[in-house]
C-alpha cells in the first residue's frame, strides 16, 4: 500500500477555503485517492476521489498532481461542522478487500 | 444520507460475556466491513466480506468472528469479551470494484468492564 503524509493539525476561518496537503509519493498507477473525514464520534464520511484528473462534487475538490505524487483536498467555503479529522488515503485496487488503510489524519478546526 | 446502522452504539458489559455486534446495510452492497478503532488512533480493519458466505480477516488481528448469511447483515461476534476489547467498532459497506467508496456506520462503542 503507498503510504500518505497529512500535516497533523491545521486551523481555517470560517467562510474561507480550506487547503488540506497530502503527499502520496509511492502511489501507484492503479490506485485511486480517496479524501474521508471523520468528525468526532462519528463514523467516517467519504468526501471523494480520484485517479489521475481533478474532481469537484457538492461537498470538496480535489487536485492531484500530474505526477500523482501528492494531491489537495480543497473545501471551498468551510463551516464550523466542516471540524473533523481529514484523511488522505491511497486505495489498494483488486482482490485483498478493497480495504481502507487509515493513517493518522489532519485535524482540522473551523473558526468563527 | 448512507444506510446503514450498527446496534447498540454503546455497550459496557463485563468480562466474560458473549455479545454480538449487529450491522445491517440496505443498499444491497455485497461488500462490508468491520473496522476497529481507539479514541483518537486510526482505523484497522479487522474483518470483511465479498458477499453471502465470504468473510476474510482483516491486518489487524482480532479474537472476534463474523457471518454473512444475508447480504444486508454482517454481526461481529465476541465470545468472551475481555478488557482489551475495549474499542469502537466501525461497519462498513461498499459496492463491488476497485474504485467505490466505503459508507460506515455510526459505531459502536464497546467498553468491557
Amino acid at each position: 500500500d503507498a503510504k500518505t503524509t497529512q500535516p497533523p493539525s491545521m486551523d481555517c476561518a470560517e467562510g474561507r477555503a480550506a487547503n488540506l496537503p497530502c503527499n502520496h509519493s509511492t502511489i501507484s498507477g492503479n490506485e485511486y485517492v480517496y479524501w474521508y473525514r471523520q468528525i468526532h464520534s462519528q463514523g467516517p464520511q467519504y468526501i471523494i476521489h480520484g485517479l489521475k484528473n481533478n474532481e469537484t462534487n457538492e461537498m470538496a475538490s480535489l487536485i492531484i498532481t500530474e505526477d500523482r505524487k501528492s494531491s489537495t483536498l480543497i473545501l471551498p467555503h468551510a463551516t464550523l461542522r466542516d471540524t473533523a479529522v481529514y484523511y488522505c488515503i491511497v486505495r489498494v485496487a483488486g482482490a485483498a478487500g478493497n480495504k481502507l488503510t487509515f493513517g493518522g489524519g489532519t485535524r482540522v478546526l473551523v473558526k468563527p | 444520507e448512507a444506510d446503514i446502522y450498527q446496534t447498540p452504539r454503546y455497550l459496557v458489559i463485563g468480562t466474560g460475556k458473549k455479545i454480538t455486534l449487529e450491522c445491517s446495510q440496505t443498499m444491497g452492497h455485497d461488500k462490508m466491513y468491520w473496522y476497529q478503532q481507539d479514541p483518537g488512533m486510526e482505523l484497522h480493519l479487522i474483518h470483511y466480506s465479498y458477499g453471502v458466505n465470504s468473510t476474510e480477516k482483516g491486518d489487524l488481528s482480532s479474537e472476534s468472528t463474523v457471518s454473512r448469511i444475508r447480504t444486508e447483515h454482517f454481526p461481529l461476534t465476541l465470545e468472551s469479551a475481555r478488557p482489551s476489547h475495549t474499542s469502537q467498532y466501525l461497519c462498513a459497506s461498499s459496492e463491488l470494484g476497485d474504485s467505490y467508496e466505503q459508507y460506515f456506520g455510526p459505531g459502536t462503542r464497546l467498553t468491557v468492564t
